[in-house]
């Protein structure tokens, strides 16, 4: 089934520690997001892609990267410069202007 | 940057209402988008609307760009409606990208049985 899939669904992180978030697509889409959602709030950009080999910084860049090795693939990685990293994180993936989006990945910083 | 405002945040129906809810944009933009997020978190797609109206099923959809808003209709909802209802706009302003979306903070949309 074509779709996007993100991985793991639920990562507890403990202070100081880095943490990457898979998402992959079998979508052929060349345009990757990833979103920040905190409780009660819309979602945030943090970096998208547009192409492999090529991101951009979102709106809330700061304690996080990326790579787009492979069209397929757009993991995110979440690094101790973020102070306050518990939230659930969305990837999405476009061919031009609609947006389809993965199940989520919560993460909790004990 | 561009504002997106939704309205009302919360809603309360009886299985069976109807149901609007809005959404206010403060710029030009080339792209609209109305998702249903379930309570699982999963974000669905209902409508890509930029301009004009668009129906599926029981819900549909207006934006009036030249006023700057969009209009989600549902009617006779079920208990499967539950969940937010979120509005996202793009601009090519935004990041130099026509996909790149804004979204509302939503609207929580709750229908009792």
């Amino acid at each position: 089934d074509g779709g996007i899939t993100q991985s793991p669904k639920y990562l507890f992180r403990k202070e100081g520690q880095n943490v990457t978030l898979s998402c992959e697509q079998n979508l052929n889409h060349d345009a990757m997001y990833w979103y920040r959602q905190d409780p009660g709030q819309g979602l945030r950009l943090i970096y998208y892609s547009q192409i492999v080999n090529d991101f951009q910084k979102g709106d809330i860049a700061e304690g996080y990267s990326v790579s787009r090795e492979k069209k397929e693939s757009f993991p995110l990685t979440v690094t101790s410069a973020q102070k306050n990293p518990t939230a659930f994180y969305l990837c999405a993936s476009s061919r031009e202007t609609v947006q389809y989006f993965g199940p989520g990945t919560r993460l909790t910083v004990l | 940057g561009i504002q997106v405002e939704q309205s009302p945040p919360d809603l309360i129906l009886q299985e069976g209402a109807n149901s609007t809810l809005r959404c206010n944009f403060s710029d030009s933009v080339n792209n609209l988008q109305w998702f249903h997020q379930n309570p699982w978190g999963q974000l669905i797609n209902l409508f890509y609307i930029p301009s004009g109206t668009k129906q599926n099923g029981r819900l549909s959809a207006t934006t009036v760009a030249t006023e700057r808003y969009s209009l989600l209709y549902i009617s006779s909802s079920q208990t499967t409606d539950s969940g937010v209802y979120f509005c996202a706009v793009g601009t090519r302003n935004y990041g130099g990208s026509q996909g790149n979306l804004i979204f509302g903070k939503g609207t929580k949309l709750s229908v009792k049985p």
